[in-house]
């Protein structure tokens, strides 16, 4: 199976500050790398997603940073709001659709006023 | 539109019952599939479908069987529920392979406990 590394598990930022959730991946066919977004009680929605062909997507206050020799890929959320709060999933996936997706462990993320 | 509907929103179980969880969307989409999601192990695809009359397995199927008569709806049935599958489980769908977009539509998912 595989796998994408999510770190950290839990993280506590202060209203305003900058949120980081950084994946690490191991398949390099991988090509498709998305972010959803879960709030309690509800199913994860799409945040933001990025293919390697570029090594950084913005949404709003939403940054996707994608190193491709590192295999790694994090999601920043700028000027953090209480409303961000939610659980954050890294994903991977290659050309060969959402059968084949694989979720990373979860952040849950609290932004304190 | 709806969207992804997922019914019952919770249940409890006995050890050694049966039941199906329904799933059904309203989007023609093609794929569609069913995810447990347990602390600390994120979200883990337990079969899924491509078409109507083509299902095939994901990481966590055993205990688990679903069919796909129509496009629109994948039901997950528990054969023998055991406490291991006391979860939160997500039917997912999505337009497959349409090489733009592979958004998936989540629903809001049904709590289950095995007791």
């Amino acid at each position: 199976q595989q796998q994408v590394k999510q770190s950290p598990q839990s993280l506590i930022v202060q209203k305003g500050g900058i949120s980081i959730i950084n994946c690490a991946y191991e398949n390099t066919a991988f090509d498709y790398f998305p972010w959803y977004q879960q709030f309690p009680g509800k199913g994860p929605a799409l945040l933001i997603a990025i293919r390697p062909d570029v090594s950084e997507k913005k949404e709003g206050r939403f940054t996707i940073s994608f190193n491709k020799s590192a295999k790694q890929f994090s999601l920043h959320i700028m000027d953090s709001q209480p409303g961000d709060s939610a659980t954050y999933f890294c994903a991977a996936s290659g050309d060969f659709g959402n059968e084949k997706l694989t979720f990373g462990t979860g952040t849950r993320l609290t932004i304190i006023p | 539109n709806a969207g992804v509907t997922q019914t019952p929103k919770f249940q409890v179980l006995k050890t050694g019952q049966s039941m199906t969880l329904q799933c059904a969307q309203d989007m023609n989409h093609e794929y569609m599939s069913w995810y447990r999601q347990d602390p600390g192990m994120g979200l883990r695809l337990i079969h899924y479908s491509v078409g109507a009359g083509i299902t095939d397995q994901g990481e966590v199927p055993n205990g688990y069987n679903v069919s796909r008569s129509t496009t629109e709806d994948f039901p997950l049935r528990l054969l023998s529920a055991a406490p291991s599958q006391t979860s939160v489980y997500f039917c997912a769908s999505s337009h497959h392979r349409d090489g733009v977009s592979r958004k998936l539509f989540f629903g809001s998912g049904t709590q289950l406990s095995v007791l």
